[in-house]
């Protein structure tokens, strides 16, 4: 099946920095979403994007599908953008999604 | 829209008992997914439902899981005969019928089994 690689596992920052997150996938693919799971476990979608760039606030995403990538890009960041960032892909037309490991981001005030 | 809607919440069961719970999707969303997630790891797609109809199952469903979804409204996942390797969280989703709309998550109900 489809492998989803996403780096770094881990990150840490202070408030008001920015960062990237980066998800690989091993094939090509037909639905790219990304999703923030909170402290409490609730699952958020942040991004429908197979490919091109979408921005909404402080959040942007931007899928290179024929390079087998996509960026998370978080400006200004809070305390509450705290938690578990993942990618996943979907190849086919079978919906299921394949999740990647996440990257755990702290956000320290 | 209320979202999606999982009961319970939390269930910890002794090992061999059966359980089941239940989703109740976004009311316009006619696909409905269940997903299970473990420490540590990305949720994992269990089963699809388009409508009433069951149309992909995952081969992590063993013969010890089955999902109904009567009507096409809310869904039932029930695990029979309950493992400790069944300790997970379960994560319902639902979306619409626009081709590759973007997944809404539940809660989740977390089970504990001892």
């Amino acid at each position: 099946g489809i492998q989803v690689e996403q780096s770094p596992p881990d990150l840490i920052l202070q408030e008001g920095a920015n960062s990237t997150l980066r998800c690989n996938f091993s094939d090509s693919v037909n639905n790219l979403q990304w999703f923030h799971q909170n402290p409490w476990g609730q699952l958020i979608n942040l991004f429908y994007i197979p490919s091109g760039t979408k921005l909404n606030g402080r959040l942007s995403a931007t899928t290179v599908a024929t390079e087998r990538y996509s960026l998370l890009y978080i400006s200004s960041s809070q305390t509450t953008d705290s938690g578990v960032y993942f990618c996943a892909v979907e190849r086919g037309s079978n919906y299921k999604l394949t999740f990647g490991k996440g990257t755990l981001l702290t956000v320290n005030p | 829209d209320t979202g999606v809607s999982q009961d319970p919440r939390h269930k910890i069961t002794k090992r061999g008992q059966n359980v089941t719970f239940r989703c109740d999707p976004i009311s316009e969303h006619n696909r409905l997914y269940w997903y299970r997630q473990t420490l540590g790891q990305g949720p994992e797609f269990l089963t699809y439902f388009q409508n009433e109809a069951q149309l992909e199952k995952s081969r992590l469903l063993s013969d010890r899981f089955s999902a109904e979804r009567p009507k096409g409204s809310f869904s039932t996942l029930e695990i029979q005969r309950t493992e400790q390797g069944d300790s997970a969280m379960y994560l319902c989703a639902s979306s619409s019928q626009g081709a590759r709309s973007p997944l809404h998550f539940g809660n989740g109900t977390r089970l504990t089994v001892t």
